[in-house]
């Protein structure tokens, strides 16, 4: 079946480090993925989708490329600030059912 | 934001007892999901709704129950609580329900403690 692996964490940085948080998915048919961020003591969010092979979601800084040669979708920024601090969730989607990843808990330390 | 309120957003409970989740949306939203969320499993999807009184099991749904009456409620319901079902609930809708690419949009969480 359908499932989604991601780096574990926690991954700690200081600010203005560069950042990438891996993300590999299994699917059976074309899905489309997301990253997901949870800030503490809330609900998960979207941060950035990609919807087609080679596609680039983006937002806030944060990119990730859809590539479907290697079933990845890698987080990347090129300088986090504390404010990123968060968990950050890997996902995939075919037909009506998500796939979550195990999240990967980001602290961005001044 | 999306319209989701669940409640009640903390319970401690005992062992044996029932114990209702709510899920409500005023984005009259088609699909509704609850997902578990526990350290080192993620997200684990429960059950989830496809229209009023169309459900289906996810991947950890022994346990649970659910109903959707109304287009905008989603009960989730332990029949007889266990302390393995500590864990934190999270509603989630989707207009699409992933066709189209449709994200979901997430509750700010139910916070489940069984003794």
């Amino acid at each position: 079946g359908d499932s989604v692996t991601q780096m574990e964490g926690p991954v700690t940085l200081s600010e203005e480090a560069f950042l990438t948080i891996n993300c590999t998915y299994t699917a059976t048919g074309y899905p489309s993925l997301f990253w997901y961020v949870q800030y503490p003591g809330e609900g998960l969010q979207l941060l950035l989708k990609a919807t087609k092979a080679d596609d680039k979601g983006s937002n806030k800084g944060f990119e990730a490329t859809y590539r479907k040669e290697t079933t990845s979708f890698h987080l990347e920024k090129g300088s986090v600030q504390v404010s990123d601090s968060a968990v950050y969730f890997c996902a995939s989607n075919t037909g009506n059912q998500f796939y979550f990843g195990t999240g990967t808990s980001l602290t961005v330390i001044p | 934001d999306a319209g989701i309120t669940q409640s009640p957003r903390h319970k401690v409970t005992e062992t044996g007892t029932p114990v209702t989740l709510r899920c409500h949306q005023t984005e009259n939203h088609r699909y509704m999901y609850w997902y578990r969320q526990d350290p080192g499993h993620g997200l684990r999807l429960i059950h989830y709704s496809y229209g009023v009184k169309d459900t289906d099991k996810g991947e950890v749904s022994d346990g649970y129950s659910v109903s959707r009456s109304k287009t905008e409620d989603f009960l989730l319901t332990l029949e007889s609580a266990t302390s393995s079902q500590t864990s934190v609930y999270f509603c989630a809708i989707s207009g699409t329900g992933g066709l189209n690419t449709g994200e979901l949009f997430f509750g700010e969480g139910s916070r489940l403690t069984v003794l």
